[in-house]
């Protein structure tokens, strides 16, 4: 039983560059969810989605988009990467408004 | 911010004390949780406690829920080295008309267990 797994778990970028980061879970969750983490700043919120086909803004979203095609995917997008952007990842989902489930996290270096 | 805040923000004690974490908040919440996370690794959830409860026990941890002071602490007992990771608190807020709760961590604490 995987969980959540996300892919990459590290990563390198130019300014400028984008990339895509995979969430994928196998618990049938409805709720998904895309965090960052940075030092002293605890995990901040960037998007959420409540169901398959929704998606919704968290407290830092600008900069980042999300699609959640499939249930058990929900996709985080940098378009135009900049070196503030440069975090620990974390996707985390949930059957309810309960208990998060998290990924081992995802490093982005932005230079 | 809604954002919770940890006290201390670090604890380094010795195997077999006690280990306690506060986390204070600052609108009504309808739950409150616990979440530890290892150097390197994702978070866990360790425990989840509502809005009308005032303690709940699991194992060795004890967490306590004062919403007229809107703080709550968690209390490791008989400390282990194992135990040596970051506790955050995060705050569940209603949104919207879906019953989604909104999910806010505070900065941790960085707790040191010493053999």
């Amino acid at each position: 039983n995987a969980g959540v797994t996300q892919t990459p778990k590290f990563r390198v970028l130019k300014t400028g560059q984008s990339m895509t980061l995979l969430c994928a879970q196998d618990m049938n969750h409805e709720y998904m969810y895309w965090y960052r983490q940075d030092p002293g700043m605890g995990l901040r919120l960037i998007h959420y989605s409540v169901g398959e086909g929704t998606t919704a803004k968290g407290e830092v979203p600008d900069g980042y988009n999300v699609s959640r095609l499939k249930k058990q995917n929900f996709l985080l997008g940098l378009e135009s990467a900049a070196p503030s952007q440069t975090s620990v990842y974390f996707c985390a989902s949930s059957l309810n408004t309960g208990e998060l489930f998290f990924g081992e996290g995802s490093r982005l270096t932005v230079l | 911010s809604q954002q919770g805040e940890e006290d201390p923000q670090a604890l380094s004690i010795q195997e077999g004390e006690n280990a306690t974490m506060n986390c204070s908040y600052k609108t009504s919440i309808n739950n409150l949780q616990w979440y530890r996370q290892n150097s390197g690794r994702g978070l866990v959830h360790l425990i989840l406690i509502r809005s009308n409860e005032r303690e709940k026990h699991s194992g060795r941890l004890r967490v306590t829920l004062d919403t007229s002071k809107k703080s709550s602490s968690l209390l490791i007992t008989a400390s282990r080295a194992a135990d040596t990771a970051s506790y955050f608190c995060a705050t569940a807020y209603g949104v919207g008309g879906w019953g989604y709760n909104k999910l806010i961590f505070g900065a941790g604490t960085r707790l040191a267990v010493h053999p």
